[in-house]
């Protein structure tokens, strides 16, 4: 069976442009969490998505946001990037809401803002 | 607040020694989970173990075993006979049933370097 993939790899931009990551989650999981691990750090949590709903949010600005699809894929934007939005973007994808289910995480997509 | 503290920044070995990571937790909730990740150069990151807060029992796997201790808010994590495939980064994280449902608060990681 197919883990979780994530979209595209490697991401090189610009500041105050846009940008949008994706993710599909493992066959069956309708819960998608997204993470972000500046270097040398632990990953943070920034969203969580079940149902196409939000159901959390962590610590971030504005200018993050996301959604989830009826296939329960999902899509993390972030606009007008700033050097401090250079990091892996992880996804992580679980059977459902609860906090003790476990999540199994992608690939991650490596964002480098110059 | 919810914190989860590894100390050890980098730990280097050699083939066959063994290891543990430390991780000390902080949380007001009785009901948490609390899970090991490993992450190999690659980026993503492999599940270990989980272990809720009412189960203490120690558990062993392979060379792999843990150690929880709800006394001192630790769950430390031992590699017997490490060898070259076990250089990674560690990381030690946290589940609480409050708060934002699912997240997983993670520590800053323990770099472990294995040499042959």
């Amino acid at each position: 069976d197919a883990g979780v993939t994530q979209s595209p790899t490697h991401l090189i931009k610009t500041r105050g442009q846009h940008v949008t990551l994706r993710c599909s989650p493992i066959s069956g999981h309708k819960s998608v969490s997204w993470y972000q691990q500046v270097l040398g750090q632990g990953p943070q949590f920034i969203f969580q998505y079940y149902e196409k709903e939000e159901r959390g949010r962590g610590n971030f600005p504005d200018r993050f946001s996301a959604r989830q699809f009826p296939n329960y894929s999902s899509e993390l934007n972030v606009n007008a990037l700033l050097l401090g939005d250079s990091a892996l973007y992880l996804c992580a994808s679980s059977l459902g809401l609860a906090f003790y289910n476990e999540q199994f995480f992608g690939p991650g997509t490596r964002l480098t803002v110059l | 607040a919810q914190k989860v503290t590894q100390a050890q920044t980098e730990i280097s070995v050699v083939e066959k020694e063994d290891v543990t990571l430390d991780c000390v937790y902080e949380t007001r909730d009785t009901t948490y989970y609390l899970f090991w990740y490993k992450q190999p150069p690659s980026g993503e990151l492999v599940f270990l173990i989980r272990r809720n807060s009412f189960d203490e029992q120690n558990e062993i796997s392979g060379r792999y075993s843990w150690n929880f201790q709800k006394s001192t808010s630790s769950f430390n994590f031992t590699i017997t006979a490490s060898q070259v495939v076990d250089s990674a980064v560690y990381f030690c994280a946290l589940s609480e049933v409050a708060g934002s449902q699912g997240n997983l608060i993670f520590g800053k990681g323990t770099k472990l370097s294995v040499k042959p």
